[in-house]
């Protein structure tokens, strides 16, 4: 399979804790991508990490990546409500981007 | 800020009519891409269309699907006999390059089926 799977499924925290979503992946990648979907609307890109970077930060985003474990994490610190939607990886090799089921992230003011 | 733009946000047709949907990818951009959502399921690939092709498709993309840029700026999915279960979100997208670079989404087309 191509597509990246998430975990948690679904994930529900206080404002102002941190959030961690977790990717696997099983096919070589050049990059990973990471999107958010609010409830009903287009994929908005995060943040992409080549294949030969480990970390990558933007803003309150810090994600990794293992190639060995064929692995990725993204983590949101210090979450706000508006942070409240659907995660999705999508790791990118020989062909195009797919998605996963995602991870549904809950902030709870 | 340059934004991938579709038309209708929202179309209801009756089952075994055609419909097209249509998108507006960001000018820049070579690549192109459909991918559905069926409520509350995950974002699925349909394909992939470049320099005028189809560069990938997936199992979804049968014969009562076709893609098309007929100009310079539209990029069209039609379904050509449409059928219940093709009832979903339909979303366009654009890339400057292939798979290395972010894709940039539309809004939806919400398609529903009666």
């Amino acid at each position: 399979s191509q597509q990246g799977e998430e975990d948690p499924q679904a994930l529900s925290i206080q404002e102002g804790e941190n959030a961690t979503m977790n990717c696997s992946y099983k096919t070589s990648i050049n990059n990973l991508q990471w999107y958010r979907q609010n409830s009903g609307r287009g994929l908005v890109h995060l943040i992409l990490i080549r294949s030969n970077e480990r970390e990558k930060h933007s803003g309150r985003l810090r994600v990794t990546l293992d190639t060995s474990k064929k692995s990725s994490s993204l983590l949101i610190t210090a979450s706000r409500a508006a942070d409240t939607a659907s995660y999705f990886c999508a790791p990118a090799g020989a062909n195009n981007l797919f998605f996963g089921t995602g991870t549904r992230l809950t902030v709870i003011p | 800020e340059p934004e991938v733009t579709q038309t209708p946000s929202h179309q209801v047709t009756q089952m075994g009519q055609e419909v097209i949907l249509r998108c507006v990818p960001i000018s820049n951009h070579l690549y192109f891409y459909w991918y559905r959502q069926i409520l509350g399921q995950k974002v699925e690939f349909l394909v992939s269309f470049y320099n005028n092709e189809i560069s990938e498709k997936s199992e979804i993309f049968d014969d009562q699907f076709s893609v098309e840029r007929p100009d310079g700026s539209n990029f069209t999915l039609k379904i050509r006999s449409t059928k219940l279960e093709d009832s979903a979100m339909y979303f366009c997208a654009s890339s400057v390059g292939s798979r290395n670079t972010e894709a940039f989404f539309g809004q939806g087309t919400r398609l529903t089926v009666v």
